[in-house]
């Protein structure tokens, strides 16, 4: 089976500029988790998606968006980045049945310059 | 709300040594609880998980056991190898209805031969 893919893996972006991240989950996993790391804030939790639906969300901006399409792929959208916004995005795919071990994908290294 | 405390690292040891990397929480209800590990340049993986009190969760010669009395998850392994060098990290979900993982900072091991 498949695991989590995520593309692109590698993305430089200018201040001010919009960006678009995929996932693609695990066959069969209908609920897909977002994150953002960097070194100063460790892990933090984005949102997460389960069968179109936003299901639970972090704190962040309004400028960090996602949607979940019908076959659980997922994307998030960051507009008007900043300098800060520097990170690996990791998407992460469970069963979606609370509680489960999360799957994660190798992650998108966004860099704003 | 809810959180997890790791030691802090690096955490420097010789090949064949025995590892301890502890972890605290604070939750409500009654969490699972993970280790991940991640190595240099890739998403994160699951190494072992616990679900509920007295729970032991092994994989690789990893071991860790959710203790409620004392609210900890600490790592351990008898006999470390170079290839165990990664940042690991300490996590939980403990929400009702939701996947959301709530991270350590992360301890990184160092193994050197």
């Amino acid at each position: 089976k498949a695991g989590v893919t995520q593309t692109p893996r590698y993305l430089i972006k200018t201040r001010g500029q919009q960006v678009t991240l995929s996932c693609s989950p695990i066959s069969g996993h209908r609920s897909v988790s977002w994150y953002q790391q960097t070194p100063g804030q460790g892990l933090q939790f984005l949102f997460e998606y389960f069968s179109e639906t936003q299901r639970n969300k972090g704190n962040f901006p309004g400028r960090f968006s996602g949607r979940q399409f019908s076959n659980s792929r997922s994307e998030m959208n960051v507009s008007t980045l900043e300098l800060g916004d520097s990170a690996l995005y990791l998407c992460a795919s469970s069963p979606g049945t609370a509680n489960n071990e999360q799957f994660f994908g190798p992650g998108t290294r966004l860099t704003v310059l | 709300g809810n959180s997890v405390t790791q030691m802090e690292g690096p955490v420097t040891l010789s090949e064949e040594a025995f590892l301890t990397i502890n972890c605290t929480y604070t939750a409500t209800g009654y969490p699972s609880l993970f280790w991940y590990v991640q190595y240099p340049g890739e998403g994160l993986q699951l190494l072992l998980k616990a679900t509920k009190a007295d729970d032991k969760g092994s994989n690789k010669g990893f071991e860790a056991t959710y203790r409620k009395e004392t609210t900890s998850f600490h790592l351990e392994k008898g006999s470390v190898q170079v290839s165990d060098s990664a940042v690991y990290f300490c996590a939980l979900t403990g929400s009702y209805n939701t996947d959301k993982l709530i991270f350590g900072t992360g301890t990184r091991l160092q193994v050197f031969p």
